[in-house]
């Protein structure tokens, strides 16, 4: 059954703490894309990447980081710099231009 | 640059009501353009799309027809149900360019009571 997974449904973190969110895919797609959901904000990208080892800087990548060590992985860092880092966390991966979802990771931090 | 205009929410329509959330955009070339639903709590799911100007998607009822005279891509479905409460976004891929980036609008909440 392919999909794409992201891991835990809901984080909870205190301030000052580096935290790990989990995206993996079964696809086979090469492109996969980290995107912020506030309210009101529609979706805002952070990084995305279109081939192992290889990844660009979106709209708002100050205070995170990723890695693209497998195809099928690609996790996302939030950083202790990231002044706001509560939100909803999207994970997607692309076959040409259609992104497929995974579920979101909500992160709360206090 | 490349932009989408989505009407703004929320929607609030009784059961079996005719739905039309509006799209427009502002691109060069002939991008190809999407439809997503977010249901509460969820990711996203593709919807429709249409990739040239005057294609129709469809799916689950909803419609939207590629209008490159108006640059417009609008929702619509006959009779809506409780069930497509969601939140819907548009979006479009640029021509050309190779990072396969995807612009997004804002979105719009539709609620739908019975």
């Amino acid at each position: 059954d392919g999909g794409i997974t992201q891991s835990p449904k809901y984080l909870f973190r205190k301030e000052g703490q580096n935290v790990t969110l989990s995206c993996e895919q079964n696809l086979n797609h090469d492109a996969m894309y980290w995107y912020r959901q506030d309210p009101g904000q529609g979706l805002r990208l952070i990084y995305y990447s279109q081939i192992v080892n290889d990844f660009q800087k979106g709209d708002i990548a100050e205070g995170y980081s990723v890695s693209r060590e497998k195809k099928e992985s690609f996790p996302l860092t939030v950083t202790s710099a990231q002044k706001n880092p509560t939100a909803f966390y999207l994970c997607a991966s692309a076959e040409g231009y259609e992104q497929y979802f995974g579920p979101g990771t909500r992160l709360t931090v206090t | 640059g490349d932009s989408v205009t989505q009407m703004e929410g929320p929607v609030t329509l009784s059961e079996e009501a005719f739905l039309t959330i509006n799209c427009t955009y502002t691109a060069t070339g002939y991008p190809s353009l999407f439809w997503y639903v977010q249901y509460p709590g969820e990711g996203l799911q593709l919807l429709l799309k249409a990739t040239k100007a005057d294609d129709k998607g469809s799916n689950k009822g909803f419609e939207a027809t590629y209008r490159k005279e108006t640059t417009s891509f609008h929702l619509e479905k006959g009779s809506v149900q409780v069930s497509d409460s969601a939140v819907y976004f548009c979006a479009l891929s640029p021509r050309g360019g190779n990072n396969r980036k995807l612009i997004w609008g804002l979105g719009t909440s539709l609620a739908v009571n019975p």
